[in-house]
């Protein structure tokens, strides 16, 4: 069946440093790919996303691209802030519209 | 105006009890859903609604009962509780349940059984 894995956590980094988030996944058919972001307490909310192959997201500063010939979205941030700190989760989304999540990496930004 | 609110925020109950979760949004959507995020934060769908009918029902106990008597609203029904059932239970929103369309989440109810 369809899969999401993420690098484990937790990753700690100081401020302005760079980052990327590991996502790869398995899936039959075209899904869509997410990236959210948990803060402590909250719910979940959408950093950004791409529903076709090369497609690339962005947001507040985030990016991933959709690689299918490696069926990968990893996430990138060229410059983190302490405010970045917060649990990330890949997500990709079937035929069903079910969202299918990795297994959430925390982040941790040192000032 | 929250767009997906969630009540009550935090449940703290027995074992054996009966407890519902509310969830609504105002969002216009025609889709909405419920998540479980277990203590290692892994979130899994538990079901999906589509203007009020049944899409989703992902091997989840028959002691857990959504409902949903508009399109804005889908409530969550559990019956003689667990231990196993302690987590935060996500609500979530789409528009028309499409795998391209992002989910708009609520911020969880916390449930704790003693």
């Amino acid at each position: 069946g369809n899969s999401v894995t993420q690098m484990e956590g937790p990753v700690t980094l100081s401020e302005e440093a760079f980052l990327t988030i590991n996502c790869t996944y398995t899936a039959t058919g075209y899904p869509s790919l997410f990236w959210y972001v948990q803060y402590p307490g909250e719910g979940l909310q959408l950093l950004l996303k791409a529903t076709k192959a090369d497609d690339k997201g962005s947001n507040k500063g985030f990016e991933a691209t959709y690689r299918k010939e490696t069926t990968s979205f990893h996430l990138e941030k060229g410059s983190v802030q302490v405010s970045d700190s917060a649990v990330y989760f890949c997500a990709l989304s079937d035929y069903t519209g079910k969202l299918i999540f990795g297994q959430g990496t925390t982040l941790q930004v040192k000032p | 105006d929250t767009a997906v609110s969630q009540t009550p925020k935090y449940l703290v109950t027995q074992m054996g009890n009966d407890k519902s979760i509310k969830c609504e949004q105002n969002l216009g959507h025609d889709t909405m859903y419920w998540y479980k995020q277990d203590s290692k934060k892994f979130l899994k769908i538990m079901f999906s609604y589509n203007n009020k009918e049944l899409i989703i029902n992902e091997t989840v106990p028959n002691r857990f009962s959504p409902k949903s008597p508009d399109k804005a609203h889908l409530n969550l029904h559990i019956n003689s509780l667990e231990l196993g059932d302690s987590a935060v239970y996500f609500c979530a929103s789409s528009p028309s349940g499409g795998s391209n369309q992002p989910q708009h989440f609520g911020d969880g109810t916390r449930l704790s059984i003693l």
